[in-house]
Protein backbone atom coordinates (compact mmCIF):
# COMPACT_ATOMS: atom_id res chain seq x y z
CA UNK A 1 0.00 0.00 0.00
CA UNK A 2 1.18 3.49 -1.15
CA UNK A 3 2.24 5.76 2.02
CA UNK A 4 1.69 8.97 2.99
CA UNK A 5 2.87 10.99 0.23
CA UNK A 6 4.57 14.88 1.12
CA UNK A 7 6.01 17.13 -1.20
CA UNK A 8 8.30 19.45 -1.22
CA UNK A 9 10.93 17.03 0.01
CA UNK A 10 13.37 20.62 0.94
CA UNK A 11 11.98 24.21 0.59
CA UNK A 12 14.62 27.06 1.53
CA UNK A 13 12.55 30.75 1.97
CA UNK A 14 13.65 34.09 3.32
CA UNK A 15 11.89 35.69 5.97
CA UNK A 16 8.34 37.21 5.78
CA UNK A 17 8.38 35.03 2.25
CA UNK A 18 4.96 32.35 2.11
CA UNK A 19 5.54 28.99 1.69
CA UNK A 20 3.13 25.55 1.12
CA UNK A 21 3.09 22.21 1.91
CA UNK A 22 1.07 19.05 0.21
CA UNK A 23 0.21 16.26 1.95
CA UNK A 24 -1.85 13.06 0.30
CA UNK A 25 -2.40 10.52 2.89
CA UNK A 26 -3.53 6.83 2.95
CA UNK A 27 -6.08 6.17 0.61
CA UNK A 28 -9.13 5.59 2.82
CA UNK A 29 -7.52 7.71 5.87
CA UNK A 30 -10.22 9.67 7.36
CA UNK A 31 -7.82 11.10 9.92
CA UNK A 32 -5.05 13.78 9.14
CA UNK A 33 -2.45 15.40 11.20
CA UNK A 34 0.18 18.07 10.85
CA UNK A 35 3.55 18.23 12.88
CA UNK A 36 6.42 20.60 13.39
CA UNK A 37 9.71 19.16 14.52
CA UNK A 38 12.06 21.23 15.30
CA UNK A 39 15.73 19.97 15.63
CA UNK A 40 16.52 18.01 18.36
CA UNK A 41 12.89 17.70 19.51
CA UNK A 42 9.85 15.79 19.44
CA UNK A 43 7.04 16.15 17.29
CA UNK A 44 4.12 18.97 18.25
CA UNK A 45 1.00 18.61 16.18
CA UNK A 46 -0.40 21.56 14.83
CA UNK A 47 -3.59 20.90 13.22
CA UNK A 48 -5.75 17.40 13.24
CA UNK A 49 -8.61 17.03 10.98
CA UNK A 50 -11.26 14.70 10.73
CA UNK A 51 -12.45 14.16 6.97
CA UNK A 52 -12.48 17.91 6.21
CA UNK A 53 -13.65 19.00 9.50
CA UNK A 54 -10.80 20.45 12.05
CA UNK A 55 -10.86 18.56 15.31
CA UNK A 56 -7.63 20.19 16.83
CA UNK A 57 -5.74 23.40 15.75
CA UNK A 58 -4.96 25.02 19.28
CA UNK A 59 -1.81 24.59 18.86
CA UNK A 60 -1.89 26.19 15.04
CA UNK A 61 -0.06 29.61 15.06
CA UNK A 62 -3.35 31.26 13.56
CA UNK A 63 -1.93 35.06 12.56
CA UNK A 64 0.52 33.12 9.83
CA UNK A 65 -0.01 29.40 9.94
CA UNK A 66 -3.19 28.20 7.86
CA UNK A 67 -4.16 24.63 6.83
CA UNK A 68 -6.77 23.25 4.90
CA UNK A 69 -7.92 20.01 3.28
CA UNK A 70 -10.81 20.00 0.57
CA UNK A 71 -13.10 17.38 -0.17
CA UNK A 72 -11.27 15.48 2.97
CA UNK A 73 -8.20 13.67 1.24
CA UNK A 74 -5.19 15.71 0.49
CA UNK A 75 -4.13 18.51 2.42
CA UNK A 76 -2.41 21.79 2.09
CA UNK A 77 -0.34 23.72 5.21
CA UNK A 78 0.04 27.70 4.49
CA UNK A 79 2.90 30.10 5.98
CA UNK A 80 2.63 33.43 5.38
CA UNK A 81 5.09 35.17 6.49
CA UNK A 82 7.35 33.18 7.43
CA UNK A 83 9.69 33.71 10.82
CA UNK A 84 13.15 32.07 11.10
CA UNK A 85 11.80 30.33 14.24
CA UNK A 86 9.64 28.32 11.36
CA UNK A 87 12.68 26.59 10.55
CA UNK A 88 11.69 22.97 10.98
CA UNK A 89 10.71 19.77 9.63
CA UNK A 90 6.75 19.75 8.70
CA UNK A 91 5.25 15.95 8.76
CA UNK A 92 1.89 15.16 7.79
CA UNK A 93 0.66 11.77 9.22
CA UNK A 94 -2.73 9.94 8.61
CA UNK A 95 -4.67 6.91 10.55
CA UNK A 96 -7.74 5.37 9.47
CA UNK A 97 -9.75 6.71 12.75
CA UNK A 98 -9.02 8.87 15.60
CA UNK A 99 -5.94 8.43 18.44
CA UNK A 100 -8.87 7.44 20.64
CA UNK A 101 -9.43 4.32 19.20
CA UNK A 102 -5.62 3.57 19.60
CA UNK A 103 -5.00 3.85 15.65
CA UNK A 104 -2.05 4.07 14.79
CA UNK A 105 -0.19 6.75 12.77
CA UNK A 106 1.61 6.44 9.51
CA UNK A 107 3.78 9.35 9.13
CA UNK A 108 5.09 11.21 5.36
CA UNK A 109 9.17 11.53 5.35
CA UNK A 110 8.33 15.37 5.87
CA UNK A 111 9.31 18.70 4.45
CA UNK A 112 12.28 20.35 5.72
CA UNK A 113 11.87 23.92 5.99
CA UNK A 114 14.92 26.17 6.36
CA UNK A 115 14.19 29.82 6.97
CA UNK A 116 16.78 32.31 6.21
CA UNK B 1 -1.21 15.21 30.24
CA UNK B 2 1.46 12.04 31.73
CA UNK B 3 4.98 13.10 31.93
CA UNK B 4 7.81 10.85 30.31
CA UNK B 5 11.04 9.94 31.25
CA UNK B 6 13.54 8.49 28.82
CA UNK B 7 17.33 8.46 28.78
CA UNK B 8 18.78 10.91 26.15
CA UNK B 9 20.81 8.09 24.16
CA UNK B 10 21.78 4.35 24.69
CA UNK B 11 24.39 2.27 23.07
CA UNK B 12 23.29 -1.18 21.80
CA UNK B 13 25.85 -3.91 19.72
CA UNK B 14 24.64 -5.59 16.96
CA UNK B 15 22.77 -8.84 17.02
CA UNK B 16 21.98 -8.28 21.44
CA UNK B 17 18.61 -7.25 22.94
CA UNK B 18 17.88 -4.14 24.05
CA UNK B 19 15.94 -2.50 26.79
CA UNK B 20 14.78 0.95 26.13
CA UNK B 21 13.07 2.24 29.50
CA UNK B 22 10.47 4.41 30.03
CA UNK B 23 8.96 6.42 33.14
CA UNK B 24 5.64 7.42 33.31
CA UNK B 25 4.59 7.53 37.04
CA UNK B 26 1.96 9.84 36.54
CA UNK B 27 0.36 8.20 34.13
CA UNK B 28 -3.78 7.64 34.32
CA UNK B 29 -5.40 4.14 34.56
CA UNK B 30 -7.24 4.64 31.20
CA UNK B 31 -3.84 5.96 29.76
CA UNK B 32 -2.21 3.53 26.52
CA UNK B 33 1.49 3.39 26.33
CA UNK B 34 2.31 4.40 22.90
CA UNK B 35 6.14 3.76 21.18
CA UNK B 36 6.87 5.58 18.04
CA UNK B 37 10.73 5.44 16.57
CA UNK B 38 12.15 8.19 14.32
CA UNK B 39 15.06 6.53 11.78
CA UNK B 40 17.44 9.38 10.16
CA UNK B 41 16.12 11.54 7.95
CA UNK B 42 12.27 9.96 8.12
CA UNK B 43 8.78 10.05 9.68
CA UNK B 44 8.37 8.86 12.49
CA UNK B 45 6.92 4.82 12.51
CA UNK B 46 4.89 2.65 15.00
CA UNK B 47 6.06 0.20 16.75
CA UNK B 48 3.61 -1.08 19.51
CA UNK B 49 1.23 0.14 21.70
CA UNK B 50 0.05 -1.97 25.28
CA UNK B 51 -2.31 -0.51 28.46
CA UNK B 52 -1.44 -3.59 31.16
CA UNK B 53 -0.07 -6.75 30.25
CA UNK B 54 3.11 -7.65 28.28
CA UNK B 55 2.29 -7.47 24.39
CA UNK B 56 4.96 -8.57 21.17
CA UNK B 57 4.62 -8.00 17.43
CA UNK B 58 7.32 -8.41 15.33
CA UNK B 59 8.91 -5.66 15.66
CA UNK B 60 9.41 -5.50 19.09
CA UNK B 61 7.77 -6.68 23.27
CA UNK B 62 6.40 -4.08 25.41
CA UNK B 63 6.85 -5.00 28.64
CA UNK B 64 4.64 -2.72 31.21
CA UNK B 65 5.46 -2.47 35.10
CA UNK B 66 2.38 -4.11 37.57
CA UNK B 67 2.27 -0.41 38.88
CA UNK B 68 2.09 1.15 35.17
CA UNK B 69 4.67 3.64 36.03
CA UNK B 70 7.06 2.56 33.79
CA UNK B 71 7.42 0.60 30.68
CA UNK B 72 10.23 -1.15 28.94
CA UNK B 73 10.79 -1.61 24.66
CA UNK B 74 12.50 -4.78 24.30
CA UNK B 75 14.27 -5.30 20.94
CA UNK B 76 15.51 -8.69 20.89
CA UNK B 77 18.54 -8.59 18.42
CA UNK B 78 19.07 -5.35 17.95
CA UNK B 79 20.22 -4.31 14.25
CA UNK B 80 21.98 -1.24 12.27
CA UNK B 81 18.60 -0.56 10.78
CA UNK B 82 17.30 0.12 14.49
CA UNK B 83 19.30 2.67 14.75
CA UNK B 84 16.92 5.60 15.48
CA UNK B 85 15.37 8.03 18.37
CA UNK B 86 12.64 6.10 20.38
CA UNK B 87 9.61 8.06 21.66
CA UNK B 88 7.99 6.89 24.78
CA UNK B 89 3.88 8.20 24.68
CA UNK B 90 1.39 7.70 26.72
CA UNK B 91 -1.86 8.38 24.93
CA UNK B 92 -4.42 10.53 27.19
CA UNK B 93 -8.16 9.26 26.51
CA UNK B 94 -9.95 12.15 28.24
CA UNK B 95 -10.58 15.76 26.61
CA UNK B 96 -7.61 15.89 25.39
CA UNK B 97 -7.30 13.21 22.88
CA UNK B 98 -3.92 13.86 21.20
CA UNK B 99 -0.15 12.14 21.43
CA UNK B 100 2.26 14.24 23.35
CA UNK B 101 5.63 13.65 22.24
CA UNK B 102 8.70 14.01 24.03
CA UNK B 103 12.37 13.96 23.28
CA UNK B 104 12.89 10.26 22.83
CA UNK B 105 15.73 8.28 23.65
CA UNK B 106 18.79 8.13 20.70
CA UNK B 107 19.54 4.49 20.47
CA UNK B 108 23.11 3.82 18.57
CA UNK B 109 23.81 0.31 17.24
CA UNK B 110 27.87 -0.56 17.16
CA UNK B 111 29.12 -3.33 14.19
Amino acid sequence: EAGVAQSPRYKIIEKRQSVAFWCNPISGHATLYWYQQILGQGPKLLIQFQNNGVVDDSQLPKDRFSAERLKGVDSTLKIQPAKLEDSAVYLCASSTGTVATNEKLFFGSGTQLSVL
Amino acid sequence: DAKTTQPNSMESNEEEPVHLPCNHSTISGTDYIHWYRQLPSQGPEYVIHGLTSNVNNRMASLAIAEDRKSSTLILHRATLRDAAVYYCIPYNAGNNRKLIWGLGTSLAVNP
